[in-house]
């Protein structure tokens, strides 16, 4: 029963350099968000997506891209890290439109230097 | 736009009661929810409520809802040392993609 998977649990990155959060869900879930969470500020929506191939933007869009090949993944990739980008990131999925409940991954806490 | 708001913190005694106090603004909201995360964990989702109901009980949570007033509330019965964590006020927007917005959480400290 592994749910929703993040990888990795923690990172750290130099300004500047790129990398990707993976995520993925065994629930065979149509809809999959990325939020992040800072002090202060709660979860903040990033990115979005509905289903295979349908993604949109999210509240702090700038400086992140996702894309959805397969339901199963969800991946987040930051283009050019930067300091303001240090939060701890959280992948959720539901199954639909109606459902209540959204499953939470464990989260990735990235700081970028 | 969704805004919920919510106190940042809160600290109760062991067995007594706890209250958490959340406002939204949303009044076509379909859902309200209550997530609590402990740390180094994801959110996890402990109750919900329709927005047409007043009160939701569930073993040692009580949910209170005041759609005049945009007002919610959860309630925790017998206070546990278990209970200490952050908890976040969501509401669900009623069209479109139903977008969830949380509040910045509540961190609950229960004093033994």
């Amino acid at each position: 029963n592994a749910g929703v998977t993040q990888t990795p649990k923690f990172q750290v990155l130099k300004t500047g350099q790129s990398m990707t959060l993976q995520c993925a869900q065994d629930m065979n879930h149509e809809y999959m968000s990325w939020y992040r969470q800072d002090p202060g500020m709660g979860l903040r929506l990033i990115h979005y997506s509905v289903g295979a191939g349908i993604t949109d933007q999210g509240e702090v869009p700038n400086g992140y891209n996702v894309s959805r090949s397969t339901t199963e993944d969800f991946p987040l990739r930051l283009l050019s890290a930067a300091p303001s980008q240090t939060s701890v990131y959280f992948c959720a999925s539901t199954v639909g439109r109606m459902n209540t409940e959204a499953f939470f991954g464990q989260g990735t806490r990235l700081t970028v230097v | 736009g969704e805004d919920v708001e919510q106190s940042l913190f809160l600290s109760v005694r062991e067995g007594d009661s706890s209250v958490i106090n959340c406002t939204y603004t949303d009044s076509s909201s379909t859902y309200l929810y209550w997530y609590k995360q402990e740390p180094g964990a994801g959110l996890q989702l402990l109750t919900y409520i329709f927005s047409n109901m007043d009160m939701k009980q569930d073993q040692r949570l009580t949910v209170l809802l005041n759609k005049k007033d945009k007002h919610l509330s959860l309630r925790i019965a017998d206070t546990q040392t278990g209970d200490s964590a952050i908890y976040f006020c969501a509401e669900r927007e009623s069209g479109g993609y139903q977008k969830v917005t949380f509040g910045i959480g509540t961190k609950l400290q229960v004093i033994p």
